[in-house]
């Protein structure tokens, strides 16, 4: 059982070139987050999605895109990077908070993909 | 906006101290809360959680933690520390804005043990 599993691990990329971050789990969890963690500003959630097919905007979506074709897959796209963007980012997942048991609504992170933008 | 918020951003203990971190958030209704922690080079486990019942919850390493509604609080505490629970320590919560889809975190503590 692998739990959240995030690709790349690391990345560096030049000012403007494209990327996707591929987010995948194996825990039939419905919901799935990706944050990125800047020194000084915990974790900041991007984009979620609660179901197949759904994404929505976190607090900070902002040049980033995603997608969940299939359940178990969360993808994260920058189309045009930017500095500002270099960061850790990381994956997360649980289960639906409105069904029990509660114990089932924790985040279940992944190892994180850092990213450095020049 | 609803949020949540840690007040120590880096703290510095010796082995056997006792640790109190502060957590507050900014919602007054049902909330769901949780810890965070993160080892040097490795992702974000949980430590705790409060979902409803007793305020005082117990997590894994000795970790407890006190839901004070009136305060808005939700600390994390621990009597004696390890120079192996150096780390840093998110506060997080989920909170009806968006239907408790969303999960907010708090800035982090940074807690360094030394020997």
């Amino acid at each position: 059982n692998a739990g959240v599993t995030q690709t790349p691990k690391f990345r560096v990329l030049k000012t403007g070139q494209s990327m996707t971050l591929l987010c995948a789990q194996d825990m039939n969890h419905e919901y799935m987050y990706w944050y990125r963690q800047d020194p000084g500003m915990g974790l900041r959630l991007i984009h979620y999605s609660v179901g197949e097919g759904t994404t929505a905007k976190g607090e900070v979506p902002d040049g980033y895109n995603v997608s969940r074709l299939k359940k178990q897959n969360f993808l994260l796209g920058l189309e045009s990077a930017a500095p500002s963007q270099t960061s850790v980012y990381f994956c997360a997942s649980s289960n639906n908070p409105g069904r029990r048991p509660w114990g089932a609504n924790v985040l279940t992170f992944g190892a994180g993909s850092r990213l450095t933008v020049l | 906006a609803q949020s949540v918020s840690q007040h120590n951003h880096h703290v510095i203990l010796s082995e056997a101290a006792s640790l109190e971190l502060g957590c507050n958030y900014s919602y007054g209704g049902t909330v769901n809360l949780f810890w965070y922690v993160q080892y040097p080079g490795q992702h974000l486990q949980l430590l705790l959680k409060y979902f409803s019942g007793d305020p005082l919850v117990k997590g894994i390493k000795g970790f407890e933690a006190e839901f004070i509604k009136s305060k808005f609080s939700f600390n994390l505490r621990k009597p004696s520390v390890q120079w192996s629970d150096t780390a840093e320590y998110f506060c997080a919560a989920r909170l009806p804005s968006g239907g408790y889809q969303k999960v907010t975190f708090g800035t982090g503590t940074k807690l360094q043990v030394i020997p």
